[in-house]
């Protein structure tokens, strides 16, 4: 029943490690997105997909790559993790977007030491 | 750019009493949508409210309503008969540009509702 899942939901790994978090919407969904919640709660759009299509990169660094094997998964990589990467990553999707509800997942608390 | 602004990093109410939380945004859209969000403890992003802006009417859930001025770009939320359930983060939201995708947030305000 599970709108928007991601796995897992807790990461915690060493620095220099490289791990993926996965995220699965169920609502038939044509956009998804990822957002960072840094310590402070701030929020903020990562990247975005549109009908696979990557249609939002925001200034990230080239050590996180978003991968969308098709509309209903949105995949994060992230390589050679730093601290500053501790966050909470959010997946998203809504239908289009402009005033859509973006329907958010249980979040992913990455812990990196 | 577009920023959303959210000036009371911290509020509380007393159980059953009624709380306004403050938001302000820039924008040079005439047409746009404003969200309110909520984050609980437990962490989950849940909708709380939507206000389109060419609408004059407030928008209203339940207890949830707004109270949106579009000329002095405010979009404030209010929660009447505040239960113990809406201790959580608010966040105020819209999108930074027309047919935008993305969500443009405010730092948000963290709402405790005291027994």
């Amino acid at each position: 029943d599970t709108a928007v899942s991601q796995t897992p939901k807790y990461l915690v790994t060493q620095m220099g490690n490289d791990k993926s978090i996965k995220c699965e919407q169920n609502l038939g969904h044509d956009t998804m997105y990822w957002y960072k919640q840094d310590s402070k709660k701030f929020l903020k759009i990562m990247f975005s997909y549109n009908n696979k299509e990557l249609i939002i990169n925001e200034t990230v660094p080239n050590r996180f790559s978003p991968k969308s094997p098709d509309k209903a998964h949105l995949n994060l990589h992230i390589n050679s993790l730093e601290l500053g990467d501790s966050a909470v990553y959010f997946c998203a999707s809504s239908q289009g977007g402009d005033g859509n509800e973006q329907f958010f997942g249980p979040g992913t608390r990455l812990t990196v030491l | 750019a577009q920023t959303v602004t959210q000036s009371q990093p911290e509020m509380s109410v007393q159980e059953a009493e009624t709380v306004t939380l403050s938001c302000t945004y820039d924008t040079s859209e005439n047409n746009y949508y404003l969200f309110w969000y909520k984050q609980p403890p437990s962490r989950q992003m849940i909708l709380v409210i939507r206000q389109e802006a060419y609408k004059q009417q407030n928008a209203t859930e339940n207890r949830f309503s707004v109270n949106f001025q579009k000329a002095a770009k405010s979009f404030s939320l209010k929660i009447s008969d505040s239960q113990l359930g809406d201790t959580a983060m608010y966040f105020c939201a819209c999108p930074p540009g027309a047919g935008s995708y993305q969500l443009t947030f405010g730092k948000g305000t963290k709402l405790s509702v005291i027994p």
